[in-house]
């Protein structure tokens, strides 16, 4: 069985601060993917990066970075400069080759950007 | 290129009743799954439709069904409705292969049960 754990419930932030969310994953598969999603307000979940588990590069798009390790099963995501528009839920997702498309997801982290 | 589309945004219907929600893919996507949202439990997959097929299944009732048209568009059923079934429905689609690709989510539509 696979298992997503996002233990931060809440995260309040100043408008500028960085923030980074957590994400701890469990699963014996050995190829897999990993999600982050954002959903505002308005109910829809957007994509937003991803990571395959076979790649542990970390990498920066824009004021999204995240960082992959295999040794601690951790996919954390962090954005840079927060604006008062970040604010929304944030949910990490793993996909297992054997699963096809399902998504299991974290139970999300809800993130506020104070203005 | 249109995003996945689904309708009704908003219902609300009574205990003991029945609700067909609908799904329209991404244009050239053939795979769909659905996912039910709650306060309580989260998001959790229902099941995945690909080719007319249902691929893969939740944990949920046999009261929770759904079904794929050779469009790719899909519907799911829910029958016999309980207050517990209140929930936000999401539908996301995906390159049928492509597992590495990320699915794309409709805005889902948000059933409210009294």
């Amino acid at each position: 069985a696979q298992k997503v754990t996002q233990a931060q419930t809440e995260i309040s932030v100043v408008e500028k601060e960085d923030v980074t969310l957590d994400c701890v994953y469990e699963t014996r598969d050995t190829t897999y993917y990993l999600f982050w999603y954002k959903q505002p307000p308005s109910g829809e979940l957007v994509f937003l990066i991803r990571r395959n588990s076979f790649d542990e590069q970390n990498e920066i798009s824009g004021r999204y970075s995240w960082n992959f390790q295999k040794s601690t099963s951790s996919f954390n995501f962090t954005i840079t400069a927060s604006q008062v528009v970040d604010s929304a839920v944030y949910f990490c997702a793993l996909r297992k080759k054997s699963s096809g498309d399902k998504l299991t997801f974290g139970t999300g982290t809800r993130l506020a950007v104070r203005p | 290129k249109a995003g996945v589309t689904q309708t009704p945004r908003y219902l609300i219907k009574t205990r003991g009743q029945q609700v067909t929600l609908s799904c329209s893919p991404i244009s050239g996507h053939r795979s769909v799954s659905w996912y039910q949202q709650t306060p309580g439990q989260g998001l959790q997959f229902l099941f995945e439709y690909f080719s007319e097929t249902q691929r893969n299944k939740g944990n949920f009732p046999g009261r929770f069904s759904g079904r794929q048209f050779s469009n790719s568009r899909s519907e799911m059923n829910v029958s016999t409705l309980e207050l517990g079934d209140s929930a936000l429905y999401l539908c996301a689609s995906s390159p049928e292969g492509q597992l590495n690709q990320p699915q794309h989510f409709g805005d889902g539509t948000r059933l409210s049960i009294l």
